[in-house]
């Protein structure tokens, strides 16, 4: 069972270049969302989709483009890199359910270690 | 989503209990507590939740204060693979849900 898988684990650009981190999941997850984690701090997120077609904002959500087009799949672009945007970045998904319901718990990929010279 | 206060670091001598406290006095009524844990870079992962009942599952229990304005994480038998930051989140989750992550508890547990 894959879970939440997100490529590259690695990836070092250079200011100004564009990539897309890609994040897949086989749970048939409705919920989907993607965070950055920097150095000694908490995780912020980013931009997250309640289904295919739905998107929105998270709390830092500049310089990042997402779309969902389908269930599994919820790639994050960065159109222009920035060193502000070294970071290293998670993918989440979770089912949708009433409140306190177990199939809000959300399930993390591994993780992409992003580098922006 | 309510704030929650954890302290920056904690440590435990591995086969004691850990208790890791969490003050969100701003909760709501229909305000659930959640806990996750990020062992050294991987990504978080769930522990448990509650309402306002204590919870235990395989990995933990949750103490919930009557008033909800703190809880306490407690994992009952502390191994050195329990070393990891505990991070606790307070909010209203009917679609999926935000996480709002604060600093989180860098445990240690020594042997």
């Amino acid at each position: 069972n894959a879970g939440v898988t997100q490529t590259p684990k690695f990836q070092v650009l250079k200011t100004g270049q564009s990539m897309t981190l890609q994040c897949a999941q086989d749970m048939n997850h409705e919920y989907m969302s993607w965070y950055r984690q920097d150095p000694g701090m908490g995780l912020r997120l980013i931009h997250y989709s309640v289904g295919a077609g739905i998107t929105d904002q998270g709390e830092v959500p500049n310089g990042y483009n997402v779309s969902r087009s389908t269930t599994e799949d919820f790639p994050l672009r960065l159109l222009s890199a920035a060193p502000s945007q070294t970071s290293v970045y998670f993918c989440a998904s979770s089912r949708v359910g009433q409140p306190g319901s177990a199939k809000n718990i959300q399930y993390f990929g591994a993780g992409t270690r992003l580098s922006v010279l | 989503d309510a704030k929650t206060t954890q302290p920056p670091s904690m440590d435990c001598a591995e086969g004691r209990a850990a208790n890791l406290p969490c003050n969100h006095s701003t909760i709501s009524g229909n305000e659930y507590v959640y806990w996750y844990r990020q062992i050294h870079s991987q990504g978080p992962q769930y522990i448990i939740h509650g309402l306002k009942n204590n919870e235990t599952n395989e990995m933990a229990s949750l103490i919930i204060t009557e008033d909800r304005k703190s809880s306490t994480l407690i994992l009952p038998h502390a191994t050195l693979r329990d070393t990891a930051v505990y991070y606790c989140i307070a909010g209203f989750y009917n679609q999926g849900g935000k996480l709002i992550f604060g600093q989180g508890t860098e445990l240690s547990v020594k042997p």
